[in-house]
């Protein structure tokens, strides 16, 4: 079973209109992060948060962090056509290094 | 340009060939990690080297084997591979205390094609 399971698995919204991709895990984490991937490239990291934070606020972005519900939000605000890309949560559960979800594939229309 | 280099970007093989990838990074940082994405799956973790340590998921097969000649280079090393091996191969390093894992700095990655 995965450990960061992203919802929706994609998403197509209109340009300014805002995003949100949610992602529950099964253990307990330090932080979670959230991580940006364009076609065949390679990920972007965008924020991270502690698992004592509960929001977290960069540019158009805000995390959320809901540790008793082991999940996480990520919108994005007023979004672009550059936004079109699939999302990715991670989560550091002590084994030194992130496990990664399946992701969120966001087209923005515009 | 994320301060990590990936070389090659595509290759194709067969599954008689051995190749390796190489990863290369300029942010000083301690731990490099292999993770292979495949077309609607997870990245799957494959190995980590950080502070002199190897960390391995033990569900990758020995027809990978990873090399860390020193804490700015890392190989992924590839013989007898099976179709399903294509993938794309993303590189990554972090800055690795006794805390957390912090922000990872991923490689463009590595196209593999096994015939």
């Amino acid at each position: 079973s995965q450990q960061g399971e992203e919802d929706p698995q994609a998403l197509s919204i209109q340009e300014g209109e805002n995003a949100t991709m949610n992602c529950s895990y099964k253990t307990s984490i330090n932080n979670l992060q959230w991580y940006r991937q364009n076609s065949g490239r390679g990920l972007v990291h965008l924020i991270l948060i502690r698992s004592n934070e509960r929001e977290k606020h960069s540019g158009r972005l805000r995390v959320t962090l809901d540790t008793s519900k082991k999940s996480s939000s990520l919108l994005i605000t007023a979004s672009r056509a550059a936004d079109t890309a699939s999302y990715f949560c991670a989560t550091d559960t002590g084994r030194r290094a992130l496990t990664f979800g399946s992701g969120t594939r966001l087209q923005v229309q515009p | 340009e994320t301060g990590v280099t990936q070389t090659p970007r595509h290759l194709v093989m067969g599954m008689t060939n051995k190749k390796s990838l190489k990863c290369e990074q300029h942010l000083g940082h301690n731990a490099m990690y292999w993770y292979k994405q495949s077309a609607k799956k997870p990245l799957e973790l494959m190995f980590v080297y950080s502070l002199e340590e190897r960390v391995e998921n033990n569900s990758v097969p020995s027809r990978f084997s990873p090399e860390c000649p020193n804490s700015s280079h890392l190989f992924l090393h590839l013989h007898t591979l099976q179709p399903e091996d294509s993938a794309l191969y993303l590189c990554a390093s972090s800055r690795m205390g006794a805390g957390p894992v912090g922000e990872l700095f991923f490689g463009e990655g590595s196209r593999l094609t096994v015939l």
